[in-house]
């Protein structure tokens, strides 16, 4: 059962541009989600996170947005690095329960 | 402290042979979870523990997984007669939970790879 679903394998932007990574949930008990960021032979890192009580949280260069309604989230990244190229994960918890992952969306920047 | 360590790091076994993987948490952390992540995919759960107790465990973790965390401190994750399909990259990571929700910390897993 895929709680959390990355529908975007792949995007690639241009170094300076906004990159868009999306996620979308079904579990409506979800209520803390995050973003990890995953180069590879690493473990993944956390990048942000935000509360369902939120709409919107914001560090740095990273931006992330909840739509609860629509129980859709995305991460902003703005101006877009080369060295933001990596896998990016979206990741979903609920109250007293483990964290449900997306598949990941690998982003390139192009400088 | 260094953050979450995982040892060892590869391990490469015959089919049919146990494996035992080692994950210490950030000291202080009172959560620890197992993952595994196969190619393109994200990391899917297996169990986690709260302190010593084991709370959760996926339908994924079949009767030849088992995992252990009996001081509250490291944890071993342990796969009897290993097939083919366990082939993976083993994931550890760790939290404080308390009042506030806080972000969970990954080791650099185990990549197990069965011939």
């Amino acid at each position: 059962d895929q709680q959390v679903k990355q529908n975007s394998p792949s995007l690639s932007v241009q170094e300076g541009r906004i990159s868009i990574l999306n996620c979308d949930y079904t579990n409506s008990m979800f209520d803390y989600f995050l973003w990890y960021k995953k180069y590879p032979a690493e473990g993944p890192t956390f990048l942000i996170s935000i509360s369902s009580i939120k709409d919107k949280n914001e560090d740095g260069r990273f931006t992330v947005f909840l739509n609860k309604s629509a129980k859709h989230l995305s991460l902003h990244i703005v101006p877009s690095q080369p060295g933001d190229s990596a896998v990016y994960f979206c990741a979903a918890q609920s109250n007293n329960n483990d964290m449900r992952f997306g598949a990941g969306t690998r982003l390139t920047v192009k400088p | 402290d260094t953050g979450v360590s995982q040892d060892p790091r590869h391990k490469i076994t015959k089919r049919g042979q146990n494996v035992t993987f080692r994950c210490d948490p950030i000291s202080e952390h009172n959560r620890l979870y197992w993952y595994r992540q196969t190619l393109g995919q994200g990391p899917e759960f297996l169990t986690y523990f709260q302190n010593e107790a084991q709370l959760e465990k996926s339908r994924l973790l079949s009767d030849r997984f088992s995992a252990e965390r009996p001081k509250g401190s490291f944890s071993t994750l342990e796969i009897q007669r290993t097939e083919q399909g366990d082939s993976a990259m083993y994931l550890c990571a760790s939290s404080l939970e308390g009042g506030l929700r806080t972000e969970a910390f990954f080791g650099q897993g185990t990549r197990l790879t069965v011939v």
